[in-house]
């Protein structure tokens, strides 16, 4: 049985770095095609795709938030963390990982229950 | 970016009803090597994580209820329910992977009239 938790802090300053670590059991970020990948949903809006990570180490970003996203793993963990830089009250939202099991199929099929960040001073 | 831009942004349907919500991407999320299109739709229920119904634009994920399928091709995409159950009442997401960022759409709101 596969699954994610999301876990770092619920409140951030402005300016200040956000780091999120995923911890996920029952599959291994060393096997062929799979990944694992953040999104994000503010408060009444819609999913936003922010970064995923591949089995060979492969990253990828949203472009608009490249500058300010770090995605790593550790195989040994079980974890993948996410950065993100200079945090701003538009970043509050509920922050997700999930898991993609590749052989092409990089949609998400099986989701951490989230966690809520709330940017502000 | 691939945008992909959902219609309606709400829908009411009775229950037991068929309900059809669309989804268009804005360049072809179709492979040509494989002949598959690289579309997903999410179910996302409030308090919950989002739910993956549908991959490869028709293929439904394991678990879900037949009465939900995919279907379209290129740029132009649906998700149907064919009779519409309380339990449906959510607000759904089309999703491309065909290139990264794999963006997803605005969201349908589902609910019962």
């Amino acid at each position: 049985q596969i699954t994610l938790k999301e876990s770092g802090p619920t409140l951030v300053k402005p300016t200040q770095t956000l780091t999120l670590t995923c911890t996920f059991s029952g599959f291994s970020l060393t096997t062929t095609g799979v990944g694992v990948g953040w999104i994000r949903q503010p408060p009444g809006k819609a999913l936003e795709w922010l970064a995923l990570i591949y089995w060979n180490d492969d990253k990828r970003y949203s472009p608009s938030l490249k500058s300010r996203l770090t995605i790593t793993k550790d195989t040994s963990k079980n974890q993948v963390v996410l950065t993100m830089t200079n945090m701003d009250p538009v970043d509050t939202a509920t922050y997700y990982c999930a898991h993609s099991r590749g052989g092409g199929v990089d949609a998400f099929d099986i989701w951490g229950q989230g966690t809520m960040v709330t940017v502000s001073s | 970016d691939i945008v992909m831009t959902q219609s309606p942004d709400s829908l009411a349907v009775s229950l037991g009803e068929r309900a059809t919500i669309n989804c268009k991407s804005s360049q072809s999320v179709l492979y040509s090597s494989n002949n598959m299109n690289y579309l997903a739709w999410y179910q996302h229920k409030p308090g919950q994580p989002p739910k993956l119904l549908i991959y490869w634009a028709s293929a439904r994920e394991s678990g879900v209820p037949d009465r939900f399928s995919g279907s379209g091709s290129g740029t132009d995409f649906a998700l149907t329910i064919s009779s519409l159950q309380a339990e449906d009442v959510a607000v759904y997401y089309c999703q491309q992977y065909y290139s990264t960022p794999h963006t997803f759409g605005q969201g349908t709101k589902l609910e019962i009239k």
